[in-house]
C-alpha cells in the first residue's frame, strides 16, 4: 500500500521567510497529490491539488511542486506570517489496487514574529 | 453555502458501549468520507459513502460501520468501544467521488473519549 512521509519535526522560521515542507511517498504513482492545512482541534482545510503532469502550482503565497521521479512534493509558503502557523498535511488519492486515500502525519509549521 | 457539520462535537463513553456520530455534508455533495485522527496514527481513512453505497473501506475492524441516507447525511457507528477508539472523528464531503476531483471539505470533528 502507499506510504507518505512528512518531516515529523516542527519547522520554526522567522516571519517574512519562505517555509518549505517536504512530502515523500513510496509504492505508488499517484495521478495527483494534495496539501491541506489543519489548525489545532479543527478539521483539515484543502489548500492545493497538483496533478502528475504539472511540475508546479501556485496560489497566492503558496507554491507546490511535484516530482514524480523523486516521488516527492515540496510545499512552499513565501513571505510567511505568524497566521500561517499550523500543521500541513500531504494527501494521496486512493490507488488502483488499494482504494484507500492516504494522509501524511503532517508537519507543524511555527512562524515567529 | 453552509459547511460540513458534525454532531455531537464532544462525547465521553465507557468501554463496551456503542456510539453513533452524525455528519451533514455540504448541500449538493453526495460523497461522504469518515476519518479517525489520533496523535499516534495520524489521519486514517475509515470508509466512504456515495449515493447511499459504501464505496471504499479502510483497515478498521468490523466494529466500525457507517451508512448514508438519501439526503446524503451520514452516520458512523462504533460498537463495543475500546480505550484505543478515543480519537477525533472527522467527516469530509466532496462534490464527486474521491479520485475524481479529490478536493474534500472537512467538518470540525467529533472528539470521542472512551474511559
Amino acid at each position: 500500500s502507499q506510504k507518505i512521509e512528512q518531516n515529523s519535526e516542527a519547522l520554526n522560521i522567522q516571519e517574512g521567510k519562505t517555509a518549505t515542507l517536504t512530502c515523500n511517498y513510496t509504492n505508488y504513482s499517484p495521478a495527483y497529490l494534495q496539501w491541506y492545512r489543519q489548525d489545532p482541534g479543527r478539521g483539515p482545510v484543502f489548500l492545493l491539488l497538483i496533478r502528475e503532469n504539472e511540475k508546479e502550482k501556485r496560489k497566492e503565497r503558496l507554491k507546490v511542486t511535484f516530482d514524480t521521479t523523486l516521488k516527492q512534493s515540496l510545499f512552499h509558503i513565501t513571505a510567511s506570517q505568524p497566521a500561517d502557523s499550523a500543521t500541513y498535511l500531504c494527501a494521496l488519492p486512493a490507488s488502483g489496487g488499494s482504494y484507500i486515500p492516504t494522509f501524511g502525519r503532517g508537519t507543524s509549521l511555527i512562524v515567529h514574529p | 453555502k453552509a459547511g460540513v457539520t458534525q454532531t455531537p462535537r464532544y462525547l465521553i463513553k465507557t468501554r463496551g458501549q456503542q456510539v453513533t456520530l452524525s455528519c451533514s455534508p455540504i448541500s449538493g455533495h453526495r460523497s461522504v468520507s469518515w476519518y479517525q485522527q489520533t496523535p499516534g496514527q495520524g489521519l486514517q481513512f475509515l470508509f466512504e459513502y456515495f449515493s447511499e453505497t459504501q464505496r471504499n473501506k479502510g483497515n478498521f475492524p468490523g466494529r466500525f460501520s457507517g451508512r448514508q441516507f438519501s439526503n446524503s447525511r451520514s452516520e458512523m457507528n462504533v460498537s463495543t468501544l475500546e480505550l484505543g477508539d478515543s480519537a477525533l472523528y472527522l467527516c469530509a464531503s466532496s462534490g464527486s467521488v474521491w479520485g475524481s476531483t479529490g478536493e474534500q471539505y472537512f467538518g470540525p470533528g467529533t472528539r470521542l473519549t472512551v474511559t
